[in-house]
């Protein structure tokens, strides 16, 4: 079984649209994030949630709005995509605590035409 | 901001050689982790060292902390071709509420059979 899942894997879309991407963690984790990885491999956080309460929200634009509906989903919508949305997203989930270690899916690989 | 730095941008090595990777950071750390992502996949957590430890083995991997010059290496010996893929540096800063990884740009690792 996946430990965490989002979809879709491929996102391609025109400039104007709304969509949102899915993630699921059957880990039992209390924490998820959603990250963005650019063409330079450079990672940044965007939101985190801990039991479904917005903890971190890095000045993404207003246009990205997380919701977690519970512990074990956190789900990313974007309203207006523009060209420089596209990147790949990844979910992460982790056990709040000292340590911290992430978990990640697989990424949503999003284009912006 | 960016926390992390890895050192170089790209390493190719023959199979059987050893690998270093180098990181750098800024702040005061809680912890600093190594993760490893293969081409199209998400992030693996390798090894975690706390701010208070110095050094830490799992399997091939090495990993020293130096906080005194705010930097880290992760060595791979006896590298493979399965080692190929790109790797992170992140550290953990703060502890609480908002605690969050900062991941650096990562290193390229070509291990060549």
């Amino acid at each position: 079984d996946t430990a965490v899942s989002q979809t879709p894997k491929y996102l391609v879309t025109q400039m104007g649209n709304d969509k949102s991407i899915k993630c699921e963690q059957n880990l039992g984790h209390d924490t998820m994030y959603w990250y963005k990885q650019d063409s330079k491999k450079f990672l940044k956080i965007m939101f985190s949630y801990n039991n479904k309460e917005l903890i971190i929200n890095e000045t993404v634009p207003n246009r990205f709005s997380p919701k977690s509906p519970d512990k074990a989903h956190l789900n990313l919508h974007i309203n207006s995509l523009e060209l420089g949305d596209s990147a790949v997203y990844f979910c992460a989930s982790s056990q709040w605590g000292a340590k911290n270690i992430q978990y990640f899916g697989a990424g949503t690989r999003l284009s912006v035409l | 901001s960016q926390q992390g730095e890895e050192d170089p941008q790209a390493l190719s090595i023959q199979e059987g050689e050893n690998a270093t990777m180098n990181c750098s950071y800024k702040t005061s750390i809680n912890n600093l982790q190594w993760y490893r992502q293969n081409s199209g996949r998400g992030l693996v957590h390798l090894i975690l060292i706390r701010s208070n430890e110095r050094e830490k083995h799992s399997g091939r991997l090495r990993v020293t902390l130096d906080t005194s010059k705010k930097s880290s290496s992760l060595l791979i010996t006896a590298s493979r071709a399965a080692d190929t893929a790109s790797y992170f540096c992140a550290t953990l800063n703060p502890t609480g509420a908002n605690s969050k990884l900062t991941f650096g740009k990562g290193i390229t690792l070509s291990v060549r059979p």
